[in-house]
């Protein structure tokens, strides 16, 4: 059983476009994140969220979005795509604090033309 | 600003000697610091941890060296063997306040049987 998963793995998409990603951990884990990681293998924290607060780096543009129906769900929309958005985006799941280490989906390639 | 840093993006060992890999950070207020392991296509995932109370964690062949004077920390791995080849990401976090860690650029190490 995969513990977290995303959807899709790959994404092509034009400039412009609306599109989102899925995530779902079986863990049972309180908190989720989004990282990106960019062309410079950089990995950087796009969102945490818990049941209780959700907690926004500031430097991500209000185009990006998270949505948790659930606890055991933490879906990212992106909208007006652009092409600096093009970077694999990784999804995260942990007990409350880092303590126990994140785990991270397999990630997604978004690639926009 | 980065406040993980792995200068070395890559290197080179042949199986069986020692690997080291090295991470700086910047930040004094970290107080927790993990080591993942990341193969192509896969997310990353957790290897090791150490606790700003304790100067050495030890699992196995991996064993994580923590400075604080001198907000340095690595990575040992002995014997290196082929599939420990893999990019190797630091990240340190703050055990208080927002649970979200900082990652390194990472460093692909390359285990030549």
């Amino acid at each position: 059983d995969t513990a977290v998963s995303q959807t899709p793995k790959y994404l092509v998409t034009q400039m412009g476009n609306d599109k989102s990603i899925k995530c779902e951990q079986n863990l049972g884990h309180d908190t989720m994140y989004w990282y990106k990681q960019d062309s410079k293998k950089f990995l950087k924290i796009m969102f945490s969220y818990n049941n209780k607060e959700l907690i926004i780096n500031e430097t991500v543009p209000n185009r990006f979005s998270p949505k948790s129906p659930d606890k055991a769900h933490l879906n990212l929309h992106i909208n007006s795509l652009e092409l600096g958005d093009s970077a694999v985006y990784f999804c995260a799941s942990s007990h409350q604090g880092p303590g126990d280490g994140y785990t991270f989906g397999s990630g997604t390639r978004l690639t926009v033309v | 600003d980065q406040q993980v840093k792995q200068n070395s993006p890559s290197l080179s060992v042949q199986e069986g000697r020692i690997s080291i890999l090295n991470c700086d950070y910047t930040n004094s207020m970290f107080d927790y610091f993990l080591w993942y392991k990341k193969y192509p296509a896969e997310g990353p995932t957790f290897l090791i941890s150490i606790s700003s109370i304790k100067d050495k964690n030890e699992d196995g062949r991996f064993t994580v060296f923590l400075n604080k004077s001198a907000k340095h920390l690595s990575l040992h791995i002995v014997p290196s063997q082929p599939g420990d080849s893999a990019v190797y990401f630091c990240a340190a976090s703050k055990q208080t306040g927002a649970n979200n860690l900082f990652f390194g650029t990472g460093t692909r190490l390359t285990v030549i049987p």
